[in-house]
């Protein structure tokens, strides 16, 4: 069964510290994978897209990479700030023309000052 | 432009009750989907449409009926509301379905069947 699993479950760091999330998966072919920022109440929000050729995507502070061969992709933020408080969903699609994705369960950050 | 709403915000029904929860978008967006997303659960993929007139079932279709009669409203029916249906409901739009389409999600609808 194709799986997204996202470490740790939760986390919590103080107010400009720089923390990776990640994320491992099982989908197969895959074609794309995306990472999300939700807010606490709110609908998710498209940080990054990559496809299986690339292994790097960035947007602002938020920098993700992706290891194809090993089945894994991380979300490293830097300079945390207060508002990066949320749940960060990575995303996992099939190829072959499918639009069901496959969602990781999420990781809950906390930032504190 | 007001992206992609959803109504209502909140909503509580007793088993067995039917209701329409209202999903609109306002940008153009052929793609259109529901997803529910449920207390230590990934969100799940209920029905998606790629156009107007066209509909399909994704991972957990039971319980819900979907149609598409223009391009900016893809409204999602609970025929007879059951309990296990408690969930948060988000709608979502992107420009083709394409697998790299940004999708922009709706605010939510949270449900409760008593």
């Amino acid at each position: 069964k194709n799986q997204v699993e996202q470490s740790p479950q939760s986390l919590i760091i103080l107010e400009g510290k720089n923390c990776t999330l990640q994320c491992n998966y099982t989908v197969s072919p895959f074609s794309n994978l995306r990472w999300y920022k939700q807010d606490t109440g709110r609908g998710p929000v498209s940080l990054t897209i990559m496809t299986f050729s690339e292994n790097t995507k960035s947007n602002g502070r938020y920098t993700a990479t992706l290891d194809a061969d090993t089945k894994q992709s991380s979300l490293h933020i830097t300079a945390s700030q207060l508002s990066d408080s949320a749940s960060y969903i990575c995303v996992v699609t099939l190829s072959g023309g499918s639009y069901i994705p496959t969602f990781g369960r999420g990781t809950s950050l906390i930032v504190h000052p | 432009n007001a992206g992609v709403t959803q109504t209502p915000k909140f909503q509580v029904l007793k088993t067995g009750q039917s209701m329409t929860l209202q999903c609109a978008q306002d940008m153009n967006h052929e793609y259109m989907s529901w997803y529910r997303q449920d207390p230590g659960m990934g969100l799940r993929l209920i029905h998606y449409s790629v156009g107007a007139g066209i509909t399909d079932q994704g991972e957990v279709p039971n319980g819900y009926n979907v149609s598409r009669s223009t391009t900016e409203d893809f409204p999602l029916r609970l025929l007879s509301a059951a309990p296990s249906q408690t969930s948060v409901y988000f709608c979502a739009s992107s420009y083709s379905g394409q697998f790299t389409d940004t999708q922009y999600f709706g605010p939510g609808t949270r449900l409760t069947v008593l």
